[in-house]
């Protein structure tokens, strides 16, 4: 089975911290996704990444970077945290390699907290 | 422009009845996935089905079908019978079958089953 892992499930940061969300991946998957997820707006893509060292931007960016150095881990950088980054994150990972048909498998979420 | 449409917010009916999730979504592409998750309460989204654009056959799986409607575009979710875990947010989502892997997701729907 596919394990998509986060490195923590509950966090709480003070605004103005950096923050890093760790998502890794154990089944060498190409394609990686994060998310937030908010009440009565969904999923929302933040960033993705097809490749080692590749992103591309999804919907909502803005006051997020990612890092992705090696294959099975992709990371989430809150550079300055505030309390509108208060939220469920959630990490997403794909086949790629043409496999155009998979689902995204998720891993468990990270509520962020930012006080 | 992709977007899913999940009306229902929230619903909630009595266990062992039947109940319908609504899904409707827009794309400009002639070849598409859909997707349905579910989210429990420990929070990470389970996938339950994918259909490509081009399969309009209803799928039955155990309590669970689902109506894939091109002329209405609409991919609706029907559990049978349903029971106190069925209890979850269910989310629809929609994928190009062109360029990145990215879904777009509706904003869900919380389903409660009253014992």
């Amino acid at each position: 089975d596919v394990k998509v892992t986060q490195s923590s499930r509950y966090l709480v940061k003070r605004t103005g911290e950096k923050v890093f969300l760790e998502c890794v991946q154990d089944m060498d998957h190409e394609n990686m996704f994060w998310y937030r997820q908010d009440p009565g707006l969904g999923l929302r893509l933040i960033y993705f990444s097809y490749d080692v060292k590749m992103k591309e931007k999804g919907d909502i960016p803005e006051g997020y970077s990612v890092s992705r150095e090696k294959k099975e881990r992709f990371s989430l950088i809150l550079e300055s945290a505030s309390t509108n980054q208060t939220s469920m994150y959630l990490c997403a990972s794909t086949p790629g390699q043409g496999m155009v048909f998979s689902e995204q498998y998720f891993g468990p979420g990270t509520r962020l907290t930012v006080t | 422009a992709q977007k899913v449409t999940q009306a229902q917010t929230e619903i909630s009916v009595v266990e062992k009845e039947d109940v319908t999730l609504d899904c409707v979504y827009e794309t400009r592409d002639t070849t598409y996935y859909l997707f349905w998750y579910k989210q429990p309460p420990s929070g990470e989204l389970v996938f339950l089905i994918r259909r490509n654009s081009f399969d309009e056959q209803n799928e039955i799986s155990g309590r669970y079908s689902w109506n894939f409607q091109k002329s209405t575009s609409s991919f609706n979710f029907t559990i049978t019978a349903s029971q106190v875990v069925d209890s979850a947010v269910y989310f629809c989502a929609l994928r190009s079958n062109f360029g990145n892997e990215k879904l777009t997701f509706g904003t869900g729907t919380r389903l409660t089953i009253i014992p």
